[in-house]
Formats: structure tokens, C-alpha cells, sequence
């Protein structure tokens, strides 16, 4: 079975770039999670979705990020403009339902210089 | 506010020498406790749910015990393969998983 798809795996751009990071979540799953992963804060959320439906963004750190979730197998995030304190590595993760447990992606290392 | 707190932050291991990682969390009415394995350059990979005080799961080397107020990962004699950091997280119903920023575990041949 395919696991949680992110793309791309690495992303290195300039600040005041746009930057989007896009996830194909598991099928059949219901619930999408966007991460953001340092060494100083470990594994922080930054928004997740219940049935595509945005539920709590409240993690999201600005403006500058948005998040979208189409359809049922696929989001994005967005960072505009970007900065070199976005630098960091994003995860996506899936589960058939808030609370059980969730599938990762192997993630997006972004570096803004 | 939820919290979730992993101890200790490193620990580095000689093969065949068990230990335990612990995890300590305030969540008001848990209703999961999941620990994961994250290897360098991937995503968190999923090793076990416990949901009440008691209970127990174990998995080749790995075993996973719940109290009231923390959870431990057991390690039975690690081998190399066993390095990787160890994440926990909690779910009280009211807010997705809160993680721990985990223990990363080196185990020296």
C-alpha cells in the first residue's frame, strides 16, 4: 500500500520566494496533519483537516502560510514570501480518524536562504 | 494545556544493554499515548497506541507500559539496528497529538 506522498523532498529557494509543499495522504483516510520539524521545537502542528474541512490552524506561526486541502487526496502548503527562519523540514501525516494513530510522510527539507 | 515531556534526551547504549526511555505527560483525560520511531531523513514511524493505565505492548525488543502520568519504552537488549529517536505523543479528544520532542537513542556495537 502507498504511504503518505510528499514532494518534493528538498526544496532550497530564496527568501521572498513562494514555496509550496504538496502531500497525497493515505486513501481512505479522513484526517490530514501539516508539521514543521526543527531541533529546537521538535515536531510542532501547524494545521490539520477533518474530512478536507480546515479544523485548527492555530499552529500556523503567520500569515505568510496557508494551507489548502481540495480533495480528498491531496493538500498543499504555502509559505509567501518565504524567510530564512521557515528553514526546517515539513511533515504531512494521514489517519482514518482524529486520534488513531498517524501515518507520516518522509517529509520536505526546506531551505530558505 | 497538554504536555508532553521525554526523557532523557540522548541516551546512548551498548549492545545488549537494556534500558527505558521515558515519557511523563499532562493531558486532561488521555485518551491515547502513541510512541514512534523516526530514523534520519524519514517521517515518524508508527510503533504503538496504549490507552489506559496498565496496559502493555510489545514489539521484537520494544516493550511499551502505561501509568496515569507517564509512559515508558523498554529496550531488551538493543542491537545497532534499534538507533533511531523515539517519539511520544498524546491525545486527550480535544486537540490532535501533542509529541515530545523525543530521546534519540544511539546503540554501540
Amino acid at each position: 500500500d502507498a504511504g503518505v506522498i510528499q514532494s518534493p523532498r528538498h526544496e532550497v529557494t530564496e527568501m521572498g520566494q513562494e514555496v509550496t509543499l504538496r502531500c497525497k495522504p493515505i486513501s481512505g483516510h479522513n484526517s490530514l496533519f501539516w508539521y514543521r520539524q526543527t531541533m529546537m521545537r521538535g515536531l510542532e502542528l501547524l494545521i490539520y483537516f477533518n474530512n478536507n474541512v480546515p479544523i485548527d490552524d492555530s499552529g500556523m506561526p503567520e500569515d505568510r502560510f496557508s494551507a489548502k486541502m481540495p480533495n480528498a487526496s491531496f493538500s498543499t502548503l504555502k509559505i509567501q514570501p518565504s524567510e530564512p527562519r521557515d528553514s526546517a523540514v515539513y511533515f504531512c501525516a494521514s489517519s482514518p480518524q482524529a486520534g488513531q494513530p498517524q501515518h507520516f510522510g518522509d517529509g520536505t527539507r526546506l531551505s530558505i536562504l | 494545556e497538554d504536555q508532553v515531556t521525554q526523557s532523557p534526551e540522548a541516551l546512548r547504549l551498548q549492545e545488549g544493554e537494556s534500558s527505558s526511555l521515558n515519557c511523563s505527560y499532562t493531558v486532561s483525560g488521555l485518551r491515547g499515548l502513541f510512541w514512534y520511531r523516526q530514523d534520519p531523513g524519514k517521517g515518524p514511524e508508527f510503533l504503538f497506541t496504549l490507552y489506559s493505565a496498565g496496559e502493555e505492548k510489545e514489539k521484537e525488543r520494544l516493550k511499551a507500559t502505561l501509568t496515569k502520568k507517564e509512559s515508558f519504552l523498554h529496550i531488551t537488549a538493543p542491537k545497532p539496528e534499534d538507533s533511531a529517536t523515539y517519539l511520544c505523543a498524546a491525545y486527550s479528544g480535544n486537540t490532535p497529538l501533542v509529541f515530545g520532542k523525543g530521546t534519540r537513542l544511539s546503540v554501540i556495537a
